[in-house]
Parts: structure tokens; sequence; C-alpha cells
């Protein structure tokens, strides 16, 4: 099945630009989607398709997609951006729906 | 707002049986595909089963084909998991969630605050 490979972690001062990477083969066929899960809390979707926002999510998180690279790039990060973040794409696999194994950010 | 309600979980025996159920309101549910997304305590996501808006197609994870059974009641607004044969690895938090759309595209923009099924002697 397809695999999607985040960092464990990354951290960023506050202010600064976190860039989280999500690696699958040829993944820039393919659309790909950010949940934002804090302590506790269930997932949040932050982009779909790639780089589309859903309705109040700040412009301050974008995506992109290309090659066998996806990136979340959340600009101006904020204490309360502190999350783990998920990458998920639809394959035509047996496994339909892929979820990456997850990067925690940490704000410095 | 979109409100979707888990119940049905609680602590169950290996090789025992038990069926979630999620309620939703506050958008046409028969517009929309639902899933089931599940995450293990410490863990990541992962995706269960799904069905689109009108039953018409379902999905499965490897890891629960066989085993699990997703329905929904449009008349209801529900959503419902049947879990049989368990394990000690079906333990976790088990999310309801909408789909964007009526197909299942499996893009997830409301989830409920999930079930926690535990399944130990």
């Amino acid at each position: 099945s397809y695999v999607l490979t985040q960092p464990p972690s990354v951290s960023v001062a506050p202010g600064k630009t976190a860039r989280i990477t999500c690696g699958g083969n040829n993944i820039g066929s393919k659309s790909v989607h950010w949940y934002q899960q804090k302590p506790g809390q269930a997932p949040v979707l932050v982009i779909y398709y790639d780089s589309d926002r859903p309705s109040g999510i700040p412009e301050r998180f974008s995506g992109s997609n290309s090659g066998n690279t996806a990136t979340l790039t959340i600009s101006r990060v904020e204490a309360g951006d502190e999350a783990d973040y998920y990458c998920q794409v639809w394959d035509s696999s047996s496994d339909p729906v892929v979820f990456g194994g997850g990067t925690k950010l940490t704000v410095l | 707002e979109v409100q979707l309600v888990e119940s049905g979980g609680g602590l169950v025996q290996p090789g025992r049986s038990l069926r979630l159920s999620c309620a939703a309101s506050g958008f046409t549910f028969d517009d929309y595909a639902m899933h089931w997304v599940r995450q293990a305590p410490g863990k990541g996501l992962e995706w269960v089963s799904g069905i689109s808006w009108n039953s018409g197609s379902i999905g499965y994870a490897d890891s629960v084909k066989g085993r699990f059974t997703i329905s929904r009641d449009n008349a209801k607004n529900s959503l419902y998991l049947q879990m049989n044969s368990l394990r000690a690895e079906d333990t976790a938090l088990y999310y309801c969630a909408k789909d964007m759309r009526p197909g299942t595209t499996g893009i997830f923009d409301y989830w409920g605050q999930g079930t926690l099924v535990t399944v130990s002697s």
C-alpha cells in the first residue's frame, strides 16, 4: 500500500515560518490534505486539495505539492499552532485512505 | 453547526463484538459520505471504513476487512460500525468523520470527539 513519510518533529520560534513535509512516491500526482490535532482534541482539516483552505482557517496556513514531496507551510507561527499535523491522500490501492505518521510541531 | 456524536465504546473482551453509533446534526446527512477513523493511544490516525451517501460505495481498511461492517440510516441521521472478532490491536479512540462530498473522497471536514474502544481480557 501507499506510504506517506513525515518527520516526527519540527521546531520553530514564534513569528517564524514552519514547513512540514510529507513524502510519497510521485505524491505530486495525488491530492494531499492536512489535519491539525491539538492534545485531547479531534483533528481539524486545515488544507485540502494540496492548497485550499477551509473557511475559518487562517491564511497563514498554506500548502504545496510537487514531485515526491508535499509541504504544509505555517507563516508567522503562533503558540496556538503547536499541535500534531497529519498529511493524507486517497490512493487507489486496497487501503484507499492513507495518513502520514504525523509531525509534532513545537513552538519554542 | 455541524455536530457528530459517537457512542457505544467501552471495554470488551477479545473475540467479542461491539457496535458504535454516530449521531449527526447540523447538515443534510444524506448529502455526504461518512467515515470511521481510529487512533490508538499515543499513535497516529488510521482510516477504518467509509460509506457513500446512499450506501452504494463502501470501503474498509485491510486491517478490519471481514470483521467490521459500516452502515448508515439516513432517516435517523446516523452512522454505525459493527465490530466483530475484536482484537487487542483494535483498541483505539474511534472518530466519526464527515466527508466533503457525497462520494467517498476521503476529505474529512468535520470530526466527532470520538468514542474509546478497549479490547482486553
